[in-house]
């Protein structure tokens, strides 16, 4: 079976900096997924990681450990409309299609 | 260039009942995944279509079934409606299996 494990909540500071951590076991791995999600909306794309590493994208940076089955998603200068909820989830691997989610961080935004 | 869509948004139906679900995919994308999301939860996989077959299946009963037609839209129909399938259901398009692209999801309740 697949167990993706993340934080319910977390409260920040608009301005201020939230590490959201994401860890994983899964009976195979070819690529961790995050995912914003505003409540009554889609969720959105935010990264794709599959090797270890930091990968950065504007305010918004995503880590992977692979051998530690750990990734974070690191949100820097925190506007409001970041109040979301954040989904980590992990493609299995080869020959398996699906994405298995996190139950999701809501993160709240405080100015 | 239009997105996922899906319809309808929202509906109600009571217990016993029988629903169908429809989804147009991003425009050149030819796989369509459909995703249980309840409420407070992480999307849930239910199934994916790649050139109109079931290539894969998540942990969902047979009241769950599902098509895709030629142009690549597809429809879930759920039988024999419970309490419990009252959810969003997401419609996720992508180009083979790449990172997908959800629509705005339809949203069952079930009385």
């Amino acid at each position: 079976g697949q167990n993706i494990d993340q934080p319910t909540e977390m409260t920040a500071t608009e301005g201020a900096i939230v590490q959201i951590n994401c860890t994983y076991q899964t009976s195979g791995f070819n690529g961790l997924f995050w995912y914003q999600q505003h409540a009554g909306e889609a969720p959105t794309f935010l990264s794709y990681n599959v090797l270890d590493g930091l990968e950065e994208k504007g305010r918004f940076s995503s880590f992977l450990s692979r051998s530690k089955g750990y990734s974070y998603l690191l949100l820097k200068e925190l506007q409001m409309k970041d109040s979301a909820s954040y989904l980590c989830a992990v493609n299995p691997g080869t020959n398996d299609y699906k994405l298995s989610f996190g139950a999701g961080t809501t993160v709240t935004v405080r100015a | 260039d239009a997105g996922v869509t899906q319809s309808p948004t929202h509906l109600i139906k009571t217990r016993g009942q029988q629903v169908t679900l429809r989804c147009s995919p991003k425009s050149g994308h030819d796989t369509v995944s459909w995703y249980q999301q309840a409420l407070g939860q992480g999307p849930q996989f239910i199934f994916q279509y790649y050139e109109e077959e079931e290539r894969q299946r998540g942990n969902f009963p047979d009241r769950f079934s599902g098509h895709q037609f030629p142009n690549y839209s597809s429809e879930l129909n759920v039988n024999a409606l419970l309490l419990g399938d009252s959810a969003l259901y997401l419609c996720a398009s992508s180009l083979s299996t790449e990172r997908l692209f959800f629509g705005e999801g339809s949203r069952l309740t079930v009385l």
